[in-house]
């Protein structure tokens, strides 16, 4: 059963602590993203990766840090560098970075709050 | 400035009553642009890509069309399991291919 999956589902981080979100694919693609939701705003790019071992960062990437070691998971690490990380996280993945075939598909989500 | 703008907010209709929600984009350049459905507290669940002005794409009640400035969803005879917030986002051709999402129209129809 091909997909993305996303965990924990729920996430609740105390003031001061890193946290990580999981992600991880099955569908072989090479592209992979992170974009975090708040309420009435569009999906904000936080991270991207075209490949394995190299990353990029999106629009609003302070605070935040990823890794990719392998082309199925793209973990993204929630720092306490990150002032408001309160929000709805969403990974993608998508067949090829910019290629002809370049839709992004999503994971369930993660959503985060800091007591 | 890149910029993609939603409208309506929201849209309330009654089951049957056809209608659309629009999607505006001034960019540099338009690589694709895409057409999502999210429900609350899920990822979103892709439903068209367009390339080029004049595309239409259809799936079950719902059509998606393509202009030089705007894309409309166009919703037939909608029923209550429509009810969703709907997604537009533009694909740029250049710096890295960026995407930008709009905030998003919630649809919600009523039996």
């Amino acid at each position: 059963d091909g997909g993305i999956t996303q965990s924990p589902k729920y996430l609740f981080r105390k003031e001061g602590q890193n946290v990580t979100l999981s992600c991880e694919q099955n569908l072989n693609h090479d592209a992979m993203y992170w974009y975090r939701q708040d309420p009435g705003q569009g999906l904000r790019l936080i991270y991207y990766s075209q490949i394995v071992n190299d990353f990029q960062k999106g629009d609003i990437a302070e605070g935040y840090s990823v890794s990719r070691e392998k082309k199925e998971s793209f973990p993204l690490t929630v720092t306490s560098a990150q002032k408001n990380p309160t929000a709805f996280y969403l990974c993608a993945s998508g067949i090829a970075f910019g290629g002809a075939r370049d839709t992004q598909y999503f994971g369930p989500g993660t959503r985060l709050t800091v007591l | 400035e890149d910029q993609v703008t939603q409208s309506p907010e929201a849209l309330r209709l009654q089951e049957g009553e056809s209608s659309s929600l629009n999607c505006s984009y001034t960019v540099s350049g338009l690589r694709g642009l895409f057409w999502y459905r999210q429900d609350p507290g899920k990822g979103p669940e892709f439903l068209f890509t367009l390339y080029s002005a004049g595309e239409e794409k259809e799936k079950e009640r719902l059509k998606a069309t393509l202009t030089k400035k705007e894309s409309f969803l166009h919703i037939t005879a909608p029923k209550p399991e429509d009810s969703a917030t709907y997604l537009c986002a533009v694909q740029l051709p250049t710096g890295g291919f960026k995407t930008i999402f709009g905030a998003g129209t919630r649809l919600f129809v009523k039996a």
